[in-house]
């Protein structure tokens, strides 16, 4: 059983470019959250997918969006890259079924560096 | 969701308990406490999580003071590969929305 995965591993970019984030969740999972870890921080939720929709977002500028595809694979899409982007940005999938479907496990995660 | 509180580091010695305290003073009745680890550069790895109930699983046990205002996660026997960022975090289940709200975590070290 295949738990989450996400691609790229590492990403390089450089100021002003776009990116794209891709996960796929844990088999029977149908909910996708994204986090960004900074060096030496603890992961800050970006938002999460459902049903193909977003339905809860956390303090971040709409530079950050989302998608969440049929297969509930999910795909995070950063515009404007800053350089405060550079980050470990965190896949987590969950079930939203059930009182205890709803932990989260989480991907390897992508590190992206904006030079 | 409820803060928590977490000792910044903690060491523990190769096979000993290491017990990795954790206070959420101001939890509500119906918010669970997760505990998550994160080793080096890799994804948070879910570790257990309870209600109000004594926890344990293959990995860890959980303790909850009776009320709730606190708890202990215990890992039986300590080896080098437990050091980790260890995350105590407490939300809401049964909602449709599933935040985690990360803290700075407690550092374990695992010490030969």
């Amino acid at each position: 059983d295949a738990g989450v995965t996400q691609s790229p591993t590492h990403l390089i970019k450089t100021r002003g470019q776009q990116v794209t984030l891709r996960c796929s969740p844990k088999s029977g999972h149908d909910t996708v959250s994204w986090y960004q870890q900074a060096l030496g921080q603890g992961p800050q939720f970006i938002f999460q997918y459902y049903e193909e929709e977003e339905r809860q977002r956390g303090n971040f500028p709409d530079r950050f969006s989302g998608h969440q595809f049929p297969n509930y694979s999910s795909e995070l899409n950063v515009n404007a890259l800053l350089l405060g982007d550079s980050a470990l940005y965190l896949c987590a999938s969950s079930l939203d079924r059930g009182l205890f479907g709803k932990t989260q496990y989480f991907g390897p995660g992508t590190r992206l560096l904006v030079l | 969701d409820a803060k928590t509180t977490q000792p910044t580091s903690m060491d523990c010695a190769e096979g000993r308990a290491a017990n990795l305290p954790c206070n959420h003073s101001t939890i509500s009745g119906n918010e669970y406490v997760y505990w998550y680890r994160q080793i080096h550069s890799q994804g948070p790895q879910y570790i257990i999580h309870g209600l109000k109930n004594n926890e344990t699983n293959e990995m860890a046990s959980l303790i909850i003071t009776e009320d709730r205002k606190s708890s202990t996660l215990i890992l039986p026997h300590a080896t080098l590969r437990d050091t980790a960022v260890y995350y105590c975090i407490v939300r809401v289940v049964g909602t449709s929305y599933g935040k985690l709200t990360f803290g700075q975590g407690t550092i374990l070290t695992v010490h030969p």
